[in-house]
Protein backbone atom coordinates (compact mmCIF):
# COMPACT_ATOMS: atom_id res chain seq x y z
CA UNK A 1 0.00 0.00 0.00
CA UNK A 2 1.63 3.44 -0.62
CA UNK A 3 1.88 5.81 2.19
CA UNK A 4 4.05 8.53 2.86
CA UNK A 5 5.64 9.35 6.44
CA UNK A 6 7.04 12.58 8.37
CA UNK A 7 8.68 11.37 11.15
CA UNK A 8 8.83 14.71 12.61
CA UNK A 9 5.26 16.62 13.87
CA UNK A 10 7.51 19.49 14.67
CA UNK A 11 11.01 21.29 14.15
CA UNK A 12 12.23 24.53 15.78
CA UNK A 13 15.34 26.40 13.76
CA UNK A 14 16.83 29.35 14.33
CA UNK A 15 16.52 32.27 11.50
CA UNK A 16 19.65 31.62 8.84
CA UNK A 17 20.52 27.91 10.23
CA UNK A 18 19.98 25.26 7.69
CA UNK A 19 17.08 23.31 7.54
CA UNK A 20 16.33 19.28 6.33
CA UNK A 21 12.99 17.56 6.86
CA UNK A 22 12.48 14.03 6.05
CA UNK A 23 9.95 12.28 3.89
CA UNK A 24 10.05 8.77 3.33
CA UNK A 25 7.38 6.75 0.98
CA UNK A 26 6.29 3.78 0.07
CA UNK A 27 5.55 2.39 -2.86
CA UNK A 28 6.33 -0.28 -5.55
CA UNK A 29 6.56 1.73 -8.84
CA UNK A 30 8.68 4.69 -9.80
CA UNK A 31 6.93 7.41 -7.76
CA UNK A 32 6.23 11.14 -8.45
CA UNK A 33 7.30 12.80 -5.27
CA UNK A 34 6.22 16.27 -3.77
CA UNK A 35 6.63 19.25 -0.98
CA UNK A 36 4.12 21.06 -0.98
CA UNK A 37 3.89 24.31 2.21
CA UNK A 38 0.82 25.65 3.94
CA UNK A 39 0.60 28.85 5.63
CA UNK A 40 -1.51 29.97 8.45
CA UNK A 41 -5.01 30.56 6.83
CA UNK A 42 -3.66 29.72 2.96
CA UNK A 43 -4.11 26.39 1.23
CA UNK A 44 -1.42 24.25 0.39
CA UNK A 45 1.12 25.51 -2.46
CA UNK A 46 3.58 23.13 -4.21
CA UNK A 47 7.21 23.71 -3.34
CA UNK A 48 8.74 21.35 -5.80
CA UNK A 49 8.12 18.05 -7.71
CA UNK A 50 10.20 15.16 -9.00
CA UNK A 51 9.62 12.66 -11.77
CA UNK A 52 12.13 11.37 -13.06
CA UNK A 53 15.62 12.55 -14.23
CA UNK A 54 18.10 14.56 -11.71
CA UNK A 55 17.72 13.42 -8.45
CA UNK A 56 18.19 16.57 -6.94
CA UNK A 57 14.99 19.06 -7.69
CA UNK A 58 15.09 22.78 -7.21
CA UNK A 59 12.17 24.65 -5.97
CA UNK A 60 10.34 27.58 -4.96
CA UNK A 61 11.80 30.17 -2.42
CA UNK A 62 15.43 28.40 -2.18
CA UNK A 63 14.04 24.93 -1.26
CA UNK A 64 15.62 21.79 -2.64
CA UNK A 65 14.70 18.17 -2.29
CA UNK A 66 16.97 15.16 -3.52
CA UNK A 67 15.31 11.38 -3.98
CA UNK A 68 17.19 8.56 -2.60
CA UNK A 69 15.68 5.23 -4.46
CA UNK A 70 17.49 3.45 -1.89
CA UNK A 71 16.09 4.62 1.75
CA UNK A 72 12.79 5.85 -0.02
CA UNK A 73 13.24 9.26 1.00
CA UNK A 74 12.85 12.45 -0.76
CA UNK A 75 13.98 15.04 1.71
CA UNK A 76 13.39 19.17 2.10
CA UNK A 77 16.39 21.25 2.46
CA UNK A 78 17.06 24.81 2.75
CA UNK A 79 20.25 26.39 3.14
CA UNK A 80 19.71 29.30 5.29
CA UNK A 81 15.88 29.53 6.63
CA UNK A 82 14.03 32.98 6.98
CA UNK A 83 11.67 33.81 9.64
CA UNK A 84 8.91 33.90 6.95
CA UNK A 85 9.81 30.05 6.25
CA UNK A 86 7.37 29.40 9.59
CA UNK A 87 4.84 27.02 7.84
CA UNK A 88 3.60 23.71 7.81
CA UNK A 89 4.92 21.32 5.15
CA UNK A 90 3.79 18.25 3.16
CA UNK A 91 5.19 15.44 1.66
CA UNK A 92 3.17 13.53 -0.73
CA UNK A 93 3.35 10.96 -3.43
CA UNK A 94 1.39 10.32 -6.67
CA UNK A 95 0.21 7.35 -7.93
CA UNK A 96 -0.91 8.35 -11.15
CA UNK A 97 -4.99 9.23 -9.78
CA UNK A 98 -4.26 9.99 -5.84
CA UNK A 99 -2.06 11.77 -4.02
CA UNK A 100 -1.04 10.09 -0.83
CA UNK A 101 -0.09 13.20 2.03
CA UNK A 102 2.08 12.82 4.88
CA UNK A 103 1.01 14.40 7.95
CA UNK A 104 2.83 17.07 7.79
CA UNK A 105 5.49 19.34 9.71
CA UNK A 106 5.44 22.17 11.63
CA UNK A 107 8.40 24.34 11.07
CA UNK A 108 8.85 27.14 13.74
CA UNK A 109 12.05 29.82 13.21
CA UNK A 110 13.43 31.71 16.06
CA UNK A 111 15.33 34.93 15.83
CA UNK B 1 -3.94 32.32 -14.31
CA UNK B 2 -6.56 31.99 -11.98
CA UNK B 3 -5.78 29.41 -9.38
CA UNK B 4 -8.57 27.18 -7.64
CA UNK B 5 -11.31 29.47 -6.64
CA UNK B 6 -13.16 28.40 -3.09
CA UNK B 7 -16.20 30.14 -1.78
CA UNK B 8 -17.29 31.01 1.13
CA UNK B 9 -14.07 31.41 2.84
CA UNK B 10 -16.16 31.25 6.14
CA UNK B 11 -19.03 29.64 6.93
CA UNK B 12 -20.58 29.94 10.54
CA UNK B 13 -23.76 28.47 11.13
CA UNK B 14 -25.77 26.18 13.90
CA UNK B 15 -26.06 22.46 13.60
CA UNK B 16 -28.81 20.80 11.75
CA UNK B 17 -28.63 23.18 8.36
CA UNK B 18 -27.55 22.26 5.36
CA UNK B 19 -24.08 23.76 4.04
CA UNK B 20 -23.12 24.33 0.32
CA UNK B 21 -19.28 24.53 -0.28
CA UNK B 22 -18.70 25.81 -3.59
CA UNK B 23 -15.59 25.15 -5.87
CA UNK B 24 -14.19 26.20 -9.44
CA UNK B 25 -11.53 24.02 -10.45
CA UNK B 26 -8.55 25.33 -12.84
CA UNK B 27 -9.59 25.13 -16.63
CA UNK B 28 -8.43 22.74 -18.45
CA UNK B 29 -7.68 20.30 -15.22
CA UNK B 30 -9.54 16.87 -15.42
CA UNK B 31 -9.32 15.93 -11.78
CA UNK B 32 -10.93 17.31 -9.00
CA UNK B 33 -10.06 16.69 -5.49
CA UNK B 34 -11.94 17.71 -2.17
CA UNK B 35 -10.17 16.84 0.91
CA UNK B 36 -11.49 17.95 5.04
CA UNK B 37 -8.32 19.51 7.36
CA UNK B 38 -8.81 18.97 10.83
CA UNK B 39 -6.20 19.44 14.12
CA UNK B 40 -7.01 15.59 14.95
CA UNK B 41 -7.06 13.93 11.84
CA UNK B 42 -4.74 16.20 9.68
CA UNK B 43 -5.34 16.21 6.05
CA UNK B 44 -8.10 13.89 4.60
CA UNK B 45 -9.49 12.96 1.05
CA UNK B 46 -13.24 12.68 0.84
CA UNK B 47 -13.76 12.42 -2.80
CA UNK B 48 -12.52 12.85 -6.31
CA UNK B 49 -13.59 13.40 -9.87
CA UNK B 50 -12.32 12.60 -12.88
CA UNK B 51 -13.57 13.88 -16.26
CA UNK B 52 -16.67 15.01 -13.71
CA UNK B 53 -17.34 11.45 -12.49
CA UNK B 54 -16.72 10.49 -8.91
CA UNK B 55 -14.11 7.79 -8.97
CA UNK B 56 -13.23 7.44 -5.53
CA UNK B 57 -15.56 8.40 -2.54
CA UNK B 58 -14.58 6.22 0.08
CA UNK B 59 -13.70 8.66 2.40
CA UNK B 60 -16.62 10.74 2.49
CA UNK B 61 -17.40 10.34 6.30
CA UNK B 62 -21.30 9.43 6.02
CA UNK B 63 -24.22 9.95 3.97
CA UNK B 64 -24.97 13.57 5.44
CA UNK B 65 -21.81 14.41 3.01
CA UNK B 66 -22.28 14.09 -0.70
CA UNK B 67 -20.49 16.46 -3.54
CA UNK B 68 -21.12 16.89 -7.00
CA UNK B 69 -19.84 18.32 -10.07
CA UNK B 70 -21.96 19.17 -13.30
CA UNK B 71 -19.83 20.51 -15.37
CA UNK B 72 -15.94 20.76 -15.49
CA UNK B 73 -15.90 24.14 -14.04
CA UNK B 74 -18.11 23.79 -11.30
CA UNK B 75 -18.51 21.08 -8.17
CA UNK B 76 -20.18 21.73 -4.76
CA UNK B 77 -19.42 19.87 -1.42
CA UNK B 78 -22.83 19.46 0.76
CA UNK B 79 -23.43 18.37 4.29
CA UNK B 80 -26.70 18.01 5.39
CA UNK B 81 -27.78 18.31 7.77
CA UNK B 82 -24.16 19.67 9.55
CA UNK B 83 -23.41 18.74 12.50
CA UNK B 84 -20.57 20.37 15.37
CA UNK B 85 -17.77 17.37 14.82
CA UNK B 86 -17.78 18.78 11.06
CA UNK B 87 -16.03 21.89 11.53
CA UNK B 88 -12.61 21.85 9.67
CA UNK B 89 -10.63 23.43 7.13
CA UNK B 90 -12.77 22.10 3.39
CA UNK B 91 -10.07 22.24 0.50
CA UNK B 92 -10.57 21.63 -3.04
CA UNK B 93 -7.30 20.97 -5.65
CA UNK B 94 -7.40 20.16 -9.16
CA UNK B 95 -4.94 18.77 -11.95
CA UNK B 96 -4.01 17.84 -15.17
CA UNK B 97 -4.33 14.03 -16.07
CA UNK B 98 -0.65 12.50 -15.83
CA UNK B 99 1.01 11.08 -12.46
CA UNK B 100 3.30 13.86 -12.44
CA UNK B 101 1.04 16.49 -13.03
CA UNK B 102 0.63 18.11 -9.14
CA UNK B 103 -2.44 19.25 -7.39
CA UNK B 104 -3.48 23.13 -6.97
CA UNK B 105 -5.20 24.22 -4.05
CA UNK B 106 -7.56 26.75 -3.34
CA UNK B 107 -7.36 28.74 0.16
CA UNK B 108 -10.23 26.48 1.62
CA UNK B 109 -13.62 27.25 3.08
CA UNK B 110 -13.17 27.07 7.11
CA UNK B 111 -16.43 25.66 8.25
CA UNK B 112 -17.77 26.24 11.61
CA UNK B 113 -21.16 24.59 12.95
CA UNK B 114 -21.94 25.93 16.01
Amino acid sequence: AQSVTQPDIHITVSEGASLELRCNYSYGATPYLFWYVQSPGQGLQLLLKYFSGDTLVQGIKGFEAEFKRSQSSFNLRKPSVHWSDAAEYFCAVSTGNQFYFGTGTSLTVIP
Amino acid sequence: DAGVIQSPRHEVTEMGQEVTLRCKPISGHDYLFWYRQTMMRGLELLIYFNNNVPIDDSGMPEDRFSAKMPNASFSTLKIQPSEPRDSAVYFCASRNAGGSQPQHFGDGTRLSIL
